[in-house]
């Protein structure tokens, strides 16, 4: 199947700065799940959004849904030095298969 | 959470040889397992899904003859690349879910084919 993009594919933000990634999908999704990857490391999970035009936050990350659920995005506010890795989008299909996004890698300047 | 282990971490072989790497979930069992590899650089690309008792499922483009998965048993998953090559070097990862819920990953297995 076609893979879900990403963009922007890299961001480099002064410490401190917000940082958004968005992810977008030709098609209908019934879900999205959110990883992310630390340098040499492997995907952690960090949440599921599953109802159109979803709003979840875990502290200064804040992830959304679209109305549509065609896209999702990542909102990370007053970014920090362990902030540091690549986020994926990855919806989540039959059989709790999860196909990755593109991926965002994310470099935080102290 | 849900704990799962891969062996070996890292290894190196000569070209034409078979390389087996496990996946194990320590604290749970796993129906189900997926094996994805990861160029440098690059995203995850899911490879198979490994299925307790049965056949793997292979996504478009990878070779079942190349790739075995094999699934024994509900905590372990293998899966075997046969007559490796260099451009087989990658990161493998796998990762189990418990039913309904999030997936847990591996730590990967980074093969590098001389």
């Amino acid at each position: 199947g076609q893979q879900v993009m990403q963009i922007p594919q890299y961001q480099h933000v002064q410490e401190g700065e917000d940082f958004t990634t968005y992810c977008n999908s030709s098609t209908t999704l019934s879900n999205i799940q959110w990883y992310k990857q630390r340098p040499g490391g492997h995907p952690v999970f960090l949440i599921q959004l599953v109802k159109s035009g979803e709003v979840k936050k875990q502290k200064r990350l804040t992830f959304q849904f679209g109305e549509a659920k065609k896209n999702s995005s990542l909102h990370i506010t007053a970014t920090q030095t362990t902030d540091v890795g690549t986020y994926f989008c990855a919806p989540s299909g039959g059989y709790q298969k999860v196909t990755f996004g593109t991926g965002t890698k994310l470099q935080v300047i102290p | 959470g849900a704990v799962v282990s891969q062996h070996p971490s890292w290894v190196i072989c000569k070209s034409g040889t078979s390389v087996k790497i496990e996946c194990r979930s320590l604290d749970f069992q796993a129906t189900t397992m997926f094996w994805y590899r990861q160029f440098p650089k690059q995203s995850l690309m899911l490879m198979a899904t490994s299925n307790e008792g049965s056949k793997a499922t292979y996504e478009q483009g990878v070779e079942k003859d190349k790739f075995l998965i094999n699934h024994a048993s509900l905590t372990l998953s293998t899966l075997t690349v046969t007559s490796a090559h260099p451009e087989d070097s990658s990161f493998y990862i796998c990762s189990a879910a418990l039913p309904g819920n999030e997936q847990f990953f591996g730590p990967g297995t980074r093969l590098t084919v001389l």
